[in-house]
């Protein structure tokens, strides 16, 4: 089935520093979703991205798709201290109903 | 937040004896899946379900069974549990059929730990 890779798999920043995170697969990925967890929480989605090429911006993330549509990335300007969390990149795994979760980038930020 | 529930939320219990994880939704949503999570592992599904009595295995289905005989009921059992078992569950729903999009929504989890 898909998988996908994600890069790095633990980040840690100064409060205001920019973060960005990665996603790879070795197959064209139909979709792509990014996902939040919160310590001690549950995964909350955050956008799907479908069309090669696409960049989605909601506040100070910004999502891109990459051309091939085998990559993806997570970008955050100026991390704040609620931004604390795993940053996941789902793949739609075979099907379109079942996904395949990359294993994720622990996010810590210092204040 | 999406109306599902997980129950028991937290659950302690012996290698060998038999457990039932409930999910519940009040989305009317026709798919629904239960995954577990570990550390270095990420969330792996363990089963799904896209519809009433319609359920398929995942890629940790070994030592799990599910159910499903309401639309808002998908109940995951472990025959017979054991240290491998321990995890975090979490059951998500999906709005599929309502649009094309493959966003799943989350339940709060639940926490099993087998002794």
């Amino acid at each position: 089935g898909q998988q996908v890779m994600q890069i790095p798999q633990y980040q840690h920043v100064q409060e205001g520093e920019d973060f960005t995170t990665y996603c790879n697969s070795s197959t064209t990925l139909s979709n792509i979703q990014w996902y939040k967890q919160r310590p001690g929480g549950h995964p909350v989605f955050l956008i799907q991205l479908v069309k090669s090429g696409e960049v989605k911006k909601q506040k100070r993330l910004t999502f891109q798709f990459g051309e091939a549509k085998k990559n993806s990335s997570l970008h955050i300007t100026a991390t704040q201290t609620t931004d604390v969390g795993t940053y996941f990149c789902v793949c739609s795994g075979g099907s379109n109903y079942k996904l395949t979760f990359g294993k994720g980038t622990l996010l810590t930020v210092n204040p | 937040d999406a109306g599902i529930t997980q129950s028991p939320r937290h659950k302690v219990t012996e290698t060998g004896t038999p457990v039932t994880l409930r999910c519940h939704q009040t989305e009317n949503h026709r798919y629904m899946y239960w995954y577990r999570q570990d550390p270095g592992h990420g969330l792996r599904l363990i089963h799904y379900s896209y519809g009433v009595k319609d359920t398929d295995k995942g890629e940790v289905s070994d030592g799990y069974s599910v159910s499903r005989s309401k639309t808002e009921d998908f109940l995951l059992t472990l025959e017979s549990a054991t240290s491998s078992q321990t995890s975090v569950y979490f059951c998500a729903i999906s709005p599929l059929e309502y649009r094309e999009s493959y966003e799943q929504y989350f339940g709060p989890g639940t926490r099993l730990t087998v002794t």
